[in-house]
């Protein structure tokens, strides 16, 4: 059982260029979301899917898309890389928010962009 | 909007010593958890409260929750080198959309 997994672990970009990361579960949550971590703020959500074929936005989502057309994989793309989106990013899957269940993370990508 | 506070953002203490780590959420809620995370590496599960009076203890780490005050507890009794890490808590604000919100994070360094 691998958990959570994410692709790629690390990532330079050059201003303007695209890439998507791609996360990945094995444990048949229907919910999965993605998060980026900033020092000395936390995790903040960037866009979340309660199901295959479902997106919706979180906190912080603008600069970025997402697509779930596998229950088992949840894609984060970034369009145009910005300075401003060097951060570390985490994937994590888990249950209905509210029925108590916790999330399961990956073991993050770190992206910077030049 | 949703705010939540953690207090200290850094605590370095002796190994041996007692101390809590605050957790303050600005609107109602009645779900938190709480994660460590080791240097460069992913968020791991501690503890989820689903309710007003909820106690969860591992180890030297006991967590709670206050519903009416809208405040999480994390204390740690005779702390050792192993519990440096930095700890979140986060808040399910289920009722507005699934979301966890999480708080800055507690860096904490035990000395020996």
């Amino acid at each position: 059982n691998a958990g959570v997994t994410q692709t790629p672990k690390f990532r330079v970009l050059k201003t303007g260029q695209s890439m998507t990361l791609l996360c990945a579960q094995d444990m048949n949550h229907e919910y999965m979301y993605w998060y980026r971590q900033d020092p000395g703020m936390g995790l903040r959500l960037i866009h979340y899917s309660v199901g295959e074929g479902t997106t919706a936005k979180g906190e912080v989502p603008d600069g970025y898309n997402v697509s779930r057309l596998k229950k088992q994989n949840f894609l984060l793309g970034l369009e145009s890389a910005a300075p401003s989106q060097t951060s570390v990013y985490f994937c994590a899957a888990g249950e209905l928010a509210g029925a108590g269940d916790t999330q399961y993370f990956g073991p993050g990508t770190r992206l910077t962009v030049l | 909007e949703l705010k939540v506070e953690q207090n200290p953002l850094f605590l370095s203490m002796q190994e041996g010593k007692n101390y809590t780590i605050y957790c303050n959420y600005s609107t109602t809620s009645d779900r938190l958890y709480w994660y460590r995370q080791d240097p460069g590496k992913s968020l791991e599960s501690l503890f989820v409260l689903l309710s007003n009076g909820a106690v969860k203890q591992e180890g030297r780490l006991m967590a709670s929750l206050d519903t009416k005050a809208r405040l999480s507890t994390l204390h740690i009794t005779a702390a050792v080198h192993d519990l440096s890490a930095t700890y979140f808590c986060a808040v399910d604000m289920w009722e507005y959309g699934n979301k966890l919100v999480f708080g800055a994070g507690t860096i904490l360094r035990v000395k020996s």
